[in-house]
């Protein structure tokens, strides 16, 4: 069965500090992995990751995959209290008529001022 | 920007009726996908489908039908709400299977069942 983990489930940082949120998975014919980030609406697109140890970045916001590992790490560095929102990972597998996302249960950022 | 519209924010409905959730994309997609989010499960996915009238059921599908009469419009269906469906739901599109990614995420319908 496709899974995808993401650790921790919740987390509170005062602000300036760097976070780290991690996310396991194990999803059949891997295509893909994309984080979210989701405030009160729907999930806004962070990044998507194709290839192992290639890093992307986004302002003060980076990640990474490991395929050989099964995992990704999205960086907050100097986080602010707008970072606050819940952080999705998913894992896009592919199937023989499309695609399929599969989500984590999300980490809960808290940033404090 | 593609757009993906859901027809309410929030909905309020009696047990045992029958809901109807629409989403509404603007790209031509071929892909769609209804999900629900419940806190610290995540989004699970409902019912997805790659063409018109073509649909196959994702991880949670009992309680639920979709239909798709046109390639834009994707529909959920409750035949009979119950209390355990209050969710919120999400509906998404996404391009071809030749491209990974690109998902678009409607704004959520807050569905609760009273």
């Amino acid at each position: 069965e496709d899974k995808v983990v993401q650790s921790p489930l919740s987390l509170v940082v005062h602000e300036g500090d760097t976070v780290t949120l991690n996310c396991s998975y194990e999803v059949t014919n891997f295509r893909s992995l994309l984080w979210y980030k989701q405030e009160k609406k729907a999930p806004t697109f962070l990044f998507m990751l194709t290839s192992s140890g290639i890093e992307k970045k986004s302002g003060r916001l980076s990640s990474i995959l490991d395929k050989k590992e099964l995992f990704s790490i999205l960086n907050i560095t100097a986080t602010q209290t707008g970072d606050s929102a819940v952080y999705l990972c998913a894992v896009e597998g592919l199937l023989e008529y499309g695609n399929k996302l599969v989500f984590g249960a999300g980490t809960i950022l808290r940033v404090k001022s | 920007d593609v757009k993906v519209t859901q027809s309410s924010r929030y909905l309020v409905k009696r047990t045992g009726e029958k809901v109807f959730l629409e989403c509404v994309q603007d790209m031509d997609h071929e892909n769609m996908f209804w999900y629900r989010q419940d806190p610290g499960l995540g989004l699970r996915l409902i019912y997805f489908s790659y063409d018109v009238k073509m649909k196959e059921k994702g991880d949670i599908p009992e309680g639920y039908s979709v239909s798709r009469e046109k390639k834009e419009r994707f529909s959920l269906i409750l035949e009979s709400a119950s209390t355990n469906q209050t969710s919120m739901y999400l509906c998404a599109s996404s391009l071809t299977i030749f491209r990974a990614g690109g998902y678009t995420f409607g704004s959520g319908t807050r569905l609760t069942v009273v």
